[in-house]
């Protein structure tokens, strides 16, 4: 059984350009949620894709945007970049978008922005 | 709106000591599901337990304990005769089972640095 992965693994951007993140969720599991975690903090949920639509977004402003592919693999957009966005971006993945399934993390995208 | 505080920052212990790292929760919702997830330095989190807003019942897994005790909304994890390779980043986390908005996203606390000296 293939676990989550994402890539790249780390990434370097500069202000104002945009990015996209990837991940491939573990086999079986249609639900892909995206957490950013900033140096010494918790992951704060950003949004997750059900069956390839949004199914709930946390508090990120509209250029932070997704997409959830048939295959349910999903990227994270993110435009117009700013120096706060400088983190490590989680992609998880459950079988389904209930709160109680358990949600398997990747090892994360790391991303600085200049 | 849902909230984790893991109040204790950073924790260092000798090798073979037992060490407690506390979480206390906030919700609205009747029921809700309660995680802990440790990170190592690689940066990937890992899923340790679940556990469900109407099932009390303490649970042990070799060296870890888990104490929920819904009357003071705590979810604590007990490691026994910790090792170095425990050395971590632990979170405690906390999602809703109602149905609607917040249902299903993960809500985490700051984590705590756990240093195991040998």
């Amino acid at each position: 059984e293939t676990g989550v992965t994402q890539s790249p693994t780390h990434l370097i951007k500069t202000r104002g350009q945009q990015v996209t993140l990837r991940c491939s969720s573990q086999s079986g599991h249609n639900t892909v949620s995206w957490y950013q975690q900033a140096l010494g903090q918790g992951p704060q949920f950003i949004f997750q894709y059900y069956r390839e639509e949004e199914n709930g977004r946390g508090n990120f402003p509209p250029r932070f945007s997704g997409l959830q592919f048939p295959n349910y693999s999903s990227e994270l957009n993110v435009n117009a970049l700013e120096l706060d966005d400088s983190a490590l971006y989680l992609c998880a993945s459950s079988l389904t978008g209930l709160g109680y399934n358990e949600q398997f993390f990747g090892p994360g995208t790391r991303l600085t922005v200049l | 709106a849902q909230k984790v505080t893991q109040a204790q920052t950073e924790i260092s212990v000798v090798e073979k000591e037992d060490v407690t790292l506390d979480c206390v929760y906030e919700t609205r919702d009747t029921t809700y599901y309660l995680f802990w997830y440790k990170q190592p330095p690689s940066g990937e989190l890992v899923f340790l337990i679940r556990r469900n807003s109407f099932d009390e019942q303490n649970e042990i897994s070799g060296r870890y304990s888990w104490n929920f005790q819904k009357s003071t909304s705590s979810f604590n994890f007990t490691i026994t005769a910790s090792q170095v390779v425990d050395s971590a980043v632990y979170f405690c986390a906390l999602s809703g089972g109602d149905s609607g908005a917040g249902s299903y996203q993960l809500t985490f606390g700051k984590g705590t640095k756990l240093s195991v000296i040998p």
